[in-house]
């Protein structure tokens, strides 16, 4: 299995300033297709997850361009330049290349 | 806009069994694997099952052998059943389905099971 690791676990971050999530794995997460299925997810307390970024940069409608992911191969990011209030929660990556599906054990990103 | 709507969840002995179930709405339901994923209440996310439009279906070592997933393109459901219950299943099940290859784009609100004597 792509076993994904998240760094780091905890994030505090001052309104307005940058932050940066790193999530690596295993093995390569290339497809054979030639693309590369990893994901991003943003979860609020009490909350589902909400599906940010697939194929490691591409953002989901309506997800602000604040968001930005990026990567290649087992190494990669996702990136707020200006973090704002409602950025508060927990974020996952998830690749999705590989059966089984697997997850980072998540970083909890707070405002200081 | 799409909803999916999980039932089923609640409290069992360890040993039993449990089936959940989604109801999937706004969207043509056939075209999209649909998947399990689960999560410990304030713990991280484990994908549990999938199953592609086709039927190709996928287990995590920790469920394979007690969990089958399975689909009914009329009724535009998705299904789990759960047996031979642990304590370490205890958690809140959620229904996802895909937008694109490799992604898992739309989430229920999740389902909460309880293994507990």
């Amino acid at each position: 299995d792509a076993v994904m690791t998240q760094s780091p676990l905890s994030l505090p971050v001052t309104l307005g300033q940058p932050a940066s999530i790193s999530c690596r794995s295993s093995q390569s997460l290339v497809y054979s297709d030639g693309n590369t299925y990893l994901n991003w997810f943003h979860q609020r307390p009490g909350q589902s997850p909400r599906h940010l970024i697939y194929e490691v940069s591409k953002r989901d409608s309506g997800v602000p361009d604040r968001f930005s992911g990026s990567g290649s191969g087992t190494d990669f990011t996702l990136r707020i330049s200006r973090v704002e209030a409602e950025d508060v929660g927990v974020y996952f990556c998830m690749q999705g290349t590989h059966w089984p599906y697997t997850f980072g054990q998540g970083t909890k990103l707070e405002i200081k | 806009e799409v909803q999916l709507v999980e039932s089923g969840g609640g409290l069992v002995q360890p040993g039993r069994s449990l089936r959940l179930s989604c109801a999937g709405s706004g969207f043509t339901f056939d075209e999209n694997a649909m998947h399990w994923v689960r999560q410990v209440p304030g713990k991280g996310l484990e994908w549990v099952a999938g199953i592609l439009w086709h039927g190709w279906i996928g287990y995590a070592d920790s469920v394979r052998g007690r969990f089958i997933i399975s689909r009914d393109n009329v009724k535009n459901s998705l299904y789990l059943q759960m047996n031979s219950l642990r304590p370490e299943d205890t958690a809140l099940y959620y229904c996802g389905k895909d937008m694109r290859p490799g992604d898992l784009y739309s989430w229920g609100q999740g389902t909460l099971v309880t293994v507990s004597s």
